[in-house]
C-alpha cells in the first residue's frame, strides 16, 4: 500500500555535528520527494526536493539522498545549528498527481 | 514569510458553532489544499481545489465545507464539530495539483479547540 514512513521518531544530536534523518517508502511507482521542515507554531516549511531520475541533491547545509533499490530516501544537515531543532517530514509524489502523502515526522533535537 | 496566509490562528469553538477559517496566497498558484494535522499522525488530505474547481474530497465529514471563490482564496466553513476535530488545519499551495514534480507550500495553519 502507500505509506511514508521515518525511520525514527526523535534524532537528538550535538550542536556542530551532522544530522541524518531517514525516511521509507513503499511505492515503487513514485517519482518525486520533498523534505519538509516544522518549527513549533509554524506550518512545515519545503527545504529541498528530489526527482526520481536523480540519486542526490544539495542544497545550503542540506543534502538529500534517494536509493530507489530499497525505496529509501535520507536528509543530511551539515554542522548542524539550534535553529535546525524542528520535526522533518518526508513527502512522496505519486504518479501523475499533484497528491503528497506524508510521514510521521521526525523531531531533531540539537543540544548546545 | 511563505505567500501563504491563514487567519485565524488559534479558533475556540462550541460544538454547535458555526465559524469558518480562511486561506490567501500570494504566490500565483493555481491549486489549492486542505490539511488536517493531528499530533502523532501524518497530516491528512482533506480537499483539493485546482483553478477553483474541487478535485478531491478524501471523504470528510460534511460538517467540513470548502469554498473557493477564486485560486488565491480558499475558505473551509464549520459546522457542528466534534471534540476530534480539534487540530492543526493547514492550507498549501502549488501550481497546478494535477503537475507532479511541484512542492506544495504551506501557512501557519489554525489551531481548532472544539469545546
Amino acid at each position: 500500500g502507500e505509506s511514508v514512513g521515518l525511520h525514527l521518531p526523535t534524532l537528538s544530536v550535538q550542536e556542530g555535528d551532522n544530522s541524518i534523518i531517514n525516511c521509507a517508502y513503499s511505492n515503487s511507482a513514485s517519482d518525486y520527494f520533498i523534505w519538509y521542515k516544522q518549527e513549533s507554531g509554524k506550518g512545515p516549511q519545503f527545504i529541498i526536493d528530489i526527482r526520481s531520475n536523480m540519486d542526490k541533491r544539495q542544497g545550503q547545509r542540506v543534502t538529500v539522498l534517494l536509493n530507489k533499490t530499497v525505496k529509501h530516501l535520507s536528509l543530511q544537515i551539515a554542522a548542524t545549528q539550534p535553529g535546525d531543532s524542528a520535526v522533518y517530514f518526508c513527502a512522496e509524489n505519486i504518479g501523475n498527481t499533484g497528491k503528497l502523502i506524508f510521514g510521521q515526522g521526525t523531531t531533531l533535537q540539537v543540544k548546545p | 514569510e511563505t505567500g501563504v496566509t491563514q487567519t485565524p490562528r488559534h479558533l475556540v469553538m462550541g460544538m454547535t458553532n458555526k465559524k469558518s477559517l480562511k486561506c490567501e496566497q500570494h504566490l500565483g498558484h493555481n491549486a489549492m489544499y486542505w490539511y488536517k494535522q493531528s499530533a502523532k499522525k501524518p497530516l491528512e488530505l482533506m480537499f483539493v481545489y485546482n483553478f477553483k474547481e474541487q478535485t478531491e474530497n478524501n471523504s470528510v465529514p460534511s460538517r467540513f465545507s470548502p469554498e473557493c471563490p477564486n485560486s488565491s482564496h480558499l475558505f473551509l466553513h464549520l459546522h457542528t464539530l466534534q471534540p476530534e476535530d480539534s487540530a492543526l488545519y493547514l492550507c498549501a499551495s502549488s501550481q497546478d495539483s494535477l503537475e507532479v514534480n511541484q512542492p506544495q507550500h504551506f501557512g501557519d495553519g489554525t489551531r481548532l479547540s472544539i469545546l
